[in-house]
């Protein structure tokens, strides 16, 4: 069974401030890892699709990093908005087409 | 494009009831997954398919049933509905070219079994 672990579970910041959550998922058989940013009363919209170790995609102030052999993924936002309020979900297919999502980082930004 | 929906967004049945969501998609996509999500466990996956006539257990699968008889349609049924399948239900699409590719959502059905 693929475990996929995401840390804090919530997190409030202050605007402006810059903040990172993690993706833990066992390294043995990777294929890709997916990050999705999933606002309230909405769907779930991706935000990166990660494959090599080392990989870094940057998106406007948010990017994300990978390391396959240690098993974690990092996203970070800079400077942080009220906009940026959102639940944060990582996903990796365990068998290249499905896929199993963590339960998600939900972050609050205070104006 | 209207993307991913599904239809309906709401409904409330009672214990032993049936019903089928649909989900469609105009984005000419192979692969099709079906989803619920309940507090404090994110998306968990209940059925996928990776094109039309395939079907595909996923994590969840027990108490659902689904079909894909139309590349653009993915049915989600549940022939005996009970009070622990009230979620929230995303339905998503991807293309299938090579390499891995992020999903498209649905706007999400809330059912209510009572």
């Amino acid at each position: 069974i693929l475990n996929v672990e995401q840390s804090p579970q919530s997190l409030h910041v202050q605007e402006g401030d810059s903040t990172n959550f993690t993706c833990s998922f066992p390294s043995s058989n990777f294929y890709a890892l997916h990050w999705y940013r999933w606002e309230t009363a909405k769907s779930p919209e991706a935000l990166f699709v990660m494959t090599l170790n080392g990989d870094e995609k940057k998106k406007g102030r948010i990017s994300a990093t990978l390391n396959t052999k240690e098993g974690y993924s990092y996203l970070y936002i800079k400077g942080s908005q009220p906009e940026d309020s959102a639940t944060y979900l990582c996903a990796l297919p365990p068998r290249g087409n499905d896929m199993r999502f963590g339960a998600g980082t939900r972050l609050t930004v205070k104006p | 494009n209207a993307g991913v929906t599904q239809t309906p967004k709401f409904r409330v049945l009672k214990t032993g009831q049936s019903m089928t969501l649909l989900c469609a998609q105009d984005m000419n996509h192979e692969y099709m997954y079906w989803y619920r999500q309940d507090p404090g466990m994110g998306l968990r996956l209940i059925h996928y398919s990776v094109g039309e006539g395939t079907t595909a257990k996923g994590e969840v699968p027990d108490g659902y049933n689904v079909s894909r008889l139309k590349k653009q349609n993915f049915l989600l049924g549940l022939e005996s509905a009970a009070p622990s399948q009230t979620s929230v239900y995303f339905c998503a699409s991807r293309e299938r070219s090579r390499g891995p590719h992020e999903q498209y959502f649905g706007p999400g059905t809330r059912l209510t079994v009572t």
